[in-house]
């Protein structure tokens, strides 16, 4: 199985702060890798598929990057609503993997 | 408009065999590069994937829950069945079912069912 590792584990942060969370994946992936965004109680949403791609109707303040094994997910002036966890996902080889989760929290 | 909704039990003993049901609609299991798989998450704890079937009736199966689990799809009646044997406390989570098209990635997900395992 291809592991995933996100880090950090948990963020605080201001609004207006710019946030980057880090997903390594245990092999290479190329760039097949998504990010969900999930807030308590809710199912998660797909933010950023095929590394940095926006999901339809997510705002241009989150950003993707990275190849190979290191992605990056980056929010580049936090706003309210952007509190939550956040997941990657490996989606080249089965079976699918997600990281650990990132929670951003209010500092 | 595509939605899912998951449906089952919400409490299962220790040793019984759990079956969820994923009831969808917008979409069609027989349309080629669709897939409809399973994903859970253990109360405070990370996302695990579990199964997908796929419009031409292959499937992928967790290995690590492979002697445990069958997926099934009636294309008919919009459904997706997960079935997992032999439940345990630790199977205690939130059981997803979402939509995939083409890709391994899911844009469109059901709201999610709390499944406790406890006697």
């Amino acid at each position: 199985d291809i592991q995933m590792t996100q880090f950090p584990s948990s963020v605080s942060a201001s609004v207006g702060d710019r946030v980057t969370i880090t997903c390594r994946a245990s092999e290479g992936i190329g760039t097949w890798l998504a990010w969900y965004q999930q807030k308590p109680g809710k199912a998660p949403d797909l933010l950023i598929y095929a590394t940095s791609v926006l999901q339809s109707g997510v705002p241009s303040r989150f950003s993707g990057s990275g190849s190979g094994t290191d992605f990056t997910l980056t929010i580049s002036s936090l706003q309210p609503e952007d509190f939550a966890t956040y997941y990657c996902q490996q989606s080249i080889d089965f079976p699918l993997t997600f990281g650990g989760g990132t929670k951003v929290h209010i500092k | 408009q595509i939605t899912l909704k998951e449906s089952g039990p919400t409490l299962v003993k220790p040793t019984q065999t759990l079956t969820l049901t994923c009831t969808f609609s917008g979409f069609s299991l027989s349309t080629s590069g669709v897939g409809v798989g399973w994903i859970r998450q253990p109360p405070g704890k990370a996302l695990e994937w579990l199964a997908v079937v796929f419009w031409d009736d292959d499937e992928r199966l967790s290995p690590s829950l492979k002697n445990r689990l069958t997926i099934a799809k009636d294309t008919s009646k919009n459904q997706v069945v997960i079935s997992m044997t032999n439940m345990d406390p630790l199977d205690t989570a939130t059981y997803y079912c979402a939509h995939r098209y083409r890709t391994n990635w899911y844009t469109y997900w059901g709201q999610g069912t709390l499944v406790t395992v406890s006697s």
